[in-house]
């Protein structure tokens, strides 16, 4: 069975600073894992995702995360944080085969203060 | 653009009455979209998987019966609430894979916001 734990429900940084959302997965076959966000009352924006290949993979608002598999995570981090980034952050993880659904971590709310 | 489009976006209804939440897909088809259901400030818990031909696969703990869900079509799932009660007030989400690919990622509708007085 897979599963996905955030660690931190509530990350705050300053303008301009590092962002660090950590995620580690548990799963039983090689993992497909992603990163989502949400804004208040929408649905999900895939911010990147992971499936083979290179382990560093960028996304979507200058966001990158790195899988590694010896550490079981998918950190998703930002250099340097912007106002509009404040959001809640979901990580999830797939067996990949298509049909399957994804098993989300409890989420991470990023504020950002100026 | 969207690719997974859920109607209606809010609806509130009196308890005991029936709500039904309608999820698209566009300009692609899905025969398989799953529902999940968020509470406030919590993640996302998947219910059911909606299979087009056939009965959905319900998640443990959560009510078939309650939860009635039809795959009409290869672009239409529906998730009907029956005899609604306030702790069903939720927001409900679907999502679709791309029929392309094999990467498991998943499409999201908007989500429907539930009230149930």
């Amino acid at each position: 069975a897979q599963s996905v734990t955030q660690l931190g429900s509530h990350v705050s940084v300053s303008e301009g600073a590092l962002v660090l959302l950590r995620c580690n997965y548990s799963s039983s076959v090689p993992p497909y894992l992603f990163w989502y966000v949400q804004y208040p009352n929408q649905g999900l924006q895939l911010l990147l995702k992971y499936t083979t290949g290179a382990t560093l993979v960028k996304g979507i608002n200058g966001f990158e995360a790195e899988f590694k598999k010896s550490e079981t995570s998918f950190h998703l981090t930002k250099p340097s944080a912007h106002m509009s980034d404040a959001a809640e952050y979901f990580c999830a993880v797939s067996v990949g085969q298509a049909g399957t659904a994804l098993i989300f971590g409890k989420g991470t709310t990023l504020s950002v203060s100026s | 653009g969207a690719v997974v489009s859920q109607h209606p976006s809010w609806v509130i209804c009196k308890s005991g009455t029936s709500v039904k939440i309608e999820c698209r897909s566009l300009d692609f088809q899905a025969t398989t979209m799953f529902w999940y259901r968020q509470f406030p400030k919590q993640s996302l818990m998947l219910m059911a998987t909606s299979n087009e031909g056939s009965k959905a696969t319900y998640e443990q703990g959560v009510e078939k019966d309650k939860f009635l869900i039809n795959h009409a079509s290869l672009t239409l799932s529906t998730l009907t609430v029956t005899s609604a009660h306030p702790e069903d007030s939720s927001f409900y989400i679907c999502s679709a894979p791309l029929p392309t690919g094999n990467t498991g990622e998943l499409f999201f509708g908007e989500g429907s916001r539930l009230t149930v007085l």
